[in-house]
Parts: C-alpha cells; sequence; structure tokens
C-alpha cells in the first residue's frame, strides 16, 4: 500500500489569501487526484494532477483558483487562491497505481478561512 | 456518468450485533467498488475493494461487502459490530475506462453500547 503524507495538516487562513497544500507518497504513482470535502459533505473531485502536464480539472474547478503542480511520480502540489470562508473544506490527495485498483488517500488537509 | 446511493444517512446498531451499510451504483460497464471510512478528525481509509472474482469480498477489521450485478448493489457488512466501528462510511465506485472515483454522500454507523 501507498502511505501519503499532506502537509500541513490544518490552517487557519485570513480571507484573500491563498495556501499551497503538499502531498508525498512513498512510492512511484502512476495517478493522483485531489478531492475536497466540504463539511458535512462527501467528497468532491476536483482535479487530476498529471505528471508533467496541465491537472485535468473537473466541471465547476478552473485552474485559476486551483492551480496544481506534479513534478514527478511521488509529488504535488494544490494552491487554494484568494480564499474566501466557502473555501473551508478539507483537502485531500490520493494516488493509485496504473490499474486503479486501489486508491489511497492522505489524511488531508483542514482549511478554515476566516 | 457514474453515481453512488447510500440511501441511509445514518445506521445505529447495537455492540455485537451484525451490521449493513447499503450502498447502490450506477456505471457502465463492469464496476470497481470500494468502501472507505472516515473516523472523527481523520482522512480515508481503505477498507475493501471489488474488482471482479468473487461476489463477497472480505476486507480490513472484520469488514466484507457483498456485490450483487442483478440489483447494482454493494453493502458493506459485519457479523459483529464493535464500538470502535462507529464512523462515517463511504462507498465508491468507478468505470473501467476512468480512474476517477465518484462517493456515495456517506453513512454514519454508531455501535451502541
Amino acid at each position: 500500500s501507498a502511505v501519503i503524507s499532506q502537509k500541513p495538516s490544518r490552517d487557519i487562513c485570513q480571507r484573500g489569501t491563498s495556501l499551497t497544500i503538499q502531498c508525498q507518497v512513498d512510492s512511484q504513482v502512476t495517478m493522483m487526484f485531489w478531492y475536497r470535502q466540504q463539511p458535512g459533505q462527501s467528497l468532491t473531485l476536483i482535479a487530476t494532477a498529471n505528471q508533467g502536464s496541465e491537472a485535468t480539472y473537473e466541471s465547476g474547478f478552473v485552474i485559476d483558483k486551483f492551480p496544481i503542480s506534479r513534478p514527478n511520480l511521488t509529488f504535488s502540489t494544490l494552491t487554494v487562491s484568494n480564499m474566501s470562508p466557502e473555501d473551508s473544506s478539507i483537502y485531500l490527495c490520493s494516488a493509485g497505481d496504473n490499474s486503479g485498483n486501489t486508491i489511497y488517500f492522505g489524511e488531508g488537509s483542514w482549511l478554515t478561512v476566516v | 456518468a457514474q453515481s453512488v446511493a447510500q440511501p441511509e444517512d445514518q445506521v445505529n446498531v447495537a455492540e455485537g450485533n451484525p451490521l449493513t451499510v447499503k450502498c447502490t451504483y450506477s456505471v457502465s460497464g463492469n464496476p470497481y467498488l470500494f468502501w472507505y471510512v472516515q473516523y472523527p478528525n481523520r482522512g480515508l481509509q481503505f477498507l475493501l475493494k471489488y474488482i471482479t472474482g468473487d461476489n463477497l469480498v472480505k476486507g480490513s477489521y472484520g469488514f466484507e461487502a457483498e456485490f450483487n450485478k442483478s440489483q447494482t448493489s454493494f453493502h458493506l457488512k459485519k457479523p459483529s459490530a464493535l464500538v470502535s466501528d462507529s464512523a462515517l462510511y463511504f462507498c465508491a465506485v468507478r468505470g473501467a475506462g476512468s480512474y476517477q472515483l465518484t462517493f456515495g454522500k456517506g453513512t454514519k454507523l454508531s455501535v451502541i453500547p
């Protein structure tokens, strides 16, 4: 199984600022994804982080708001830009091998925007 | 489009009794089905998956799930519930042509001592 580490685990952010979340996997993985879990809600896919190219965003999510990098097969970042209280959520990184048969998740980054 | 339904927001069960958390799905082609558990203030932990093969899948912590193709269901079960099983449970699905998981809304399981 893959172990996924996220930083920061928690943060309180000021409205209008940006925060970058880091995701580190302990082995090389083909697929990396970013999800959002708003309070009391299920998980929604933000984007697929593609190694060496631009991320693929889901409907309702745009690169200007959620820029993503993936410089190699073990690391990705998600930036939440120009934050508002509506961005207060848990942001989860996930990863899987090429088969996609098992997708693992990090512990999440719990962001509160004030 | 793929979707998952977890019809129960909350399930209450007495400790030692069997538990079932329901999940139905909709996907094109053969489904890849997953259960995850989320404890308070934690991320998601993988419990079990169905890809192919036996319809009864065994996973972590004594949980199992039964795949029923005709009913498009993948219910999570455990023969004897523990208080420590109290958590939020998510069912997820993906189709053969996609690596992206679609999650249900989650079911809160409360095991009463």
